[in-house]
């Protein structure tokens, strides 16, 4: 099993662009979620989705959308970047009564 | 909305020596998780523990869920064991993600 997959590892965006973080599992979880992770601070829940066609808001969905059109991938859309963006964004997922499983990050860059 | 404090923030150590980590959190939960940051960034799920104890290896977790309050020992420190360890809790109800403490920058000298 590859588990949590990321794509990409790295962006760097201009104020403006838009872009799709990609993320899969391959573990049949139904649950995934959006992290984002700055600098001294603890990670923050963007978004997150109970299983395929259900997604909710977490404490910082402001600027961002996703979907969650089949078990495996739940993508992160960034629609008009800003450089409150800049962060490293983590994806996971878990099975129910389980621990997360991890993506390796992507870190994103808006100038 | 839960909130979790860790100490210390930073803590350097002796190879060997036993190692305590802190976390306390504001609402009552279910269940919650160890989790460790390498330098690399990747980010690993140790515990997951609702009551009692948990060990795995040289990590032992242990939860007092009256005070609020959980611990995440390591014994006999290794510099391997270098890395940031974050407390969790379940941020809500059910499966709506986790509110994190912001870590614990744990280094162990030779």
């Amino acid at each position: 099993n590859a588990g949590v997959t990321q794509t990409p590892k790295f962006r760097i965006l201009k104020i403006g662009q838009s872009m799709t973080l990609q993320c899969a599992q391959d573990m049949n979880h139904n649950y995934m979620y959006w992290y984002r992770q700055d600098p001294g601070m603890g990670l923050k829940l963007i978004y997150y989705s109970v299983g395929a066609g259900i997604t909710d808001k977490g404490e910082v969905p402001n600027g961002y959308n996703v979907s969650r059109s089949t078990t495996e991938d739940f993508p992160l859309r960034l629609e008009l970047a800003a450089p409150s963006q800049t962060s490293v964004y983590f994806c996971a997922s878990a099975p129910l009564g389980y621990g997360q499983f991890f993506g390796p990050g992507t870190r994103l860059t808006v100038l | 909305k839960n909130e979790v404090e860790q100490s210390p923030q930073n803590l350097t150590a002796q190879e060997g020596e036993f190692i305590t980590i802190n976390c306390s959190y504001s609402v009552g939960i279910s269940a919650l998780h160890w989790l460790q940051q390498h330098p690399g960034g990747g980010i690993v799920s140790l515990f997951m523990l609702s009551s009692g104890k948990k060990k795995h290896g040289r990590l032992i977790a242990t939860i007092n869920i009256q005070e609020k309050h959980s611990s995440l020992h390591i014994t006999a420190s290794h510099p391997r064991d270098s890395a940031v360890y974050i407390c969790a809790v379940p941020a809500g109800g059910g499966a709506d993600g986790l509110t994190f403490g912001k870590g614990t920058h744990l280094i162990i000298q030779p």
